[in-house]
């Protein structure tokens, strides 16, 4: 069964400071890989995407990938209060019957408190 | 960036009745559409992946008859709960991929509540 590992957290981090979310994953054919942000009552949201080995910036987000050690996480930056949410990775998936089928953690719960 | 919209965003009703979930893709088309049901404080669920004109496949688990499914065209899909009962009270949640397949985006979701 393919799986996708995160720590439920919450993950409590001061306002400026750098938030790390770790993820694992179990299918080695994963390609791709996303990060989406939940905020409660709310629905994912994607924030961000990688495809290739290391690091990729986008504004305060730093998603990096490790394909060998099957681990991809997502650094925020000046972490803020607006940051608190739940974050969920996802690697593409599993092709059934012709479809990718998606695969998320259980999510990182993040709380930054001023 | 994509834009998925889903309607109605919430809905209460009693039970024993049927309720229709639309979610539409605005600016792309999504031949593949996904529907989760979240609990709350609880991770999505998928209930199962619709491709269009095809039928959906179901989640293990999920029934089938209850949570009927439409993926009619590119651009819109439907779920209907049948017969709800209170315990269906959840937050469902539609997202959409188009055929190049990378990302997917998410609908706003819908609320249910059963009476």
């Amino acid at each position: 069964q393919k799986e996708v590992e995160q720590n439920s957290g919450p993950l409590s981090v001061p306002e400026g400071a750098i938030a790390s979310l770790n993820c694992t994953y179990s299918d080695r054919g994963s390609q791709s890989f996303f990060w989406y942000r939940q905020y409660s009552g709310k629905s994912p949201e994607l924030i961000m995407s990688i495809y290739s080995n290391g690091d990729k910036e986008d504004g305060r987000f730093t998603a990096q990938l490790n394909k060998a050690s099957q681990y991809v996480s997502l650094l925020i930056r000046d972490s803020q209060p607006s940051d608190s949410a739940t974050y969920l990775c996802a690697p593409k998936g599993v092709r059934t019957g012709g479809s990718y089928i998606p695969t998320f953690g259980r999510g990182t719960s993040l709380i930054v408190h001023p | 960036g994509a834009v998925v919209s889903q309607h109605p965003s919430w809905v209460i009703c009693k039970s024993g009745t049927s309720v229709k979930i639309e979610c539409r893709s605005l600016d792309f088309q999504a031949t593949t559409m996904f529907w989760y049901r979240q609990f709350p404080k609880q991770s999505l669920m998928l209930m199962a992946t619709s491709n269009e004109g095809s039928k959906a496949t179901y989640e293990q688990g999920v029934e089938k008859d209850k949570f009927l499914i439409n993926h009619a065209s590119l651009t819109l899909s439907t779920l209907t709960v049948t017969s709800a009962h209170p315990e269906d009270s959840s937050f469902y949640i539609c997202s959409a991929r188009d055929r190049v397949g990378n990302e997917q985006f998410f609908g706003p979701g819908t609320r249910l509540t059963v009476l």
